[in-house]
């Protein structure tokens, strides 16, 4: 079965300094992307950055990126200068390519504080 | 940019009365979704929707559920008889799994209240 784990629940960070928040899934498939959503207060769903598993290269969208390792299938988030915006519920996911149906199968989250 | 759109932002309704949400998604996608979010909880995919029907449907999908897409253009969830326990942040994405990035774009959300 196709699985995420988020392992944080919870995380915090001074403004302007880094983090990142860790993600490893399960997947029997070769060729798929990973996302790393992002939900404020508001609860509006934002995608973060995407990563496409046949490119070697990391992933990377101003302050965001990613660190990922195929084989360990390991998919973190680095954020860098942390800003109070950023706070928020941090989903890592990836579509379910069974039946071409691609329903996302999602991590439990990480809820991350960033302090001033 | 396009986006998908959803209305209402937030419905509050009594327990076995019925509402329909409402989604338009992003005009040149073909796979339609709708993921539920219990305050607190993780997101549950509930269905998903090509080609004008169920492509899949998970368990908490039962006979109390229905998706629809009347128009060519909106895309909605109807819940025939409320209860407590659907009470939750109800998202609509859509994608196009031919295009180079298979991201699902999601809406707003409605937030569903049954009392």
């Amino acid at each position: 079965a196709q699985t995420v784990t988020q392992s944080q629940p919870e995380m915090s960070v001074q403004e302007a300094e880094t983090v990142t928040l860790s993600c490893t899934y399960d997947t029997s498939e070769n060729n798929y992307y990973l996302f790393w959503y992002k939900q404020p207060p508001s609860r509006q769903m934002i995608l973060v950055i995407r990563q496409e598993a046949y490119k070697q290269q990391n992933a990377t969208e101003n302050r965001f990126s990613v660190n990922f390792q195929k084989a360990a299938k390991s998919f973190s988030l680095k954020i860098s200068d942390s800003q109070l915006g950023d706070t928020a519920m941090y989903f890592c996911a990836f579509p379910n390519n069974a039946g071409n149906n691609r329903k996302l199968i999602w991590g439990l989250g990480t809820s991350l504080a960033v302090n001033p | 940019e396009p986006e998908v759109t959803q209305t209402p932002s937030h419905q509050v309704t009594q327990m076995g009365q019925e509402v329909i949400l409402r989604c338009v998604p992003i005009s040149n996608h073909l796979y339609f979704y709708w993921y539920r979010q219990i305050l607190g909880q993780k997101v549950e995919f509930l269905v998903s929707f090509y080609n004008n029907e169920i492509s899949e449907k998970s368990e908490i999908f039962d006979d109390q559920f229905s998706v629809e897409r009347p128009d060519g253009s909106n895309f909605t969830l109807k819940i025939r008889s409320t209860k407590l326990e659907d009470s939750a942040m109800y998202f609509c994405a859509s994608t196009n799994p031919g295009g180079s990035t298979d991201t699902q774009y999601f809406g707003p959300g409605t937030r569903l209240t049954v009392l």
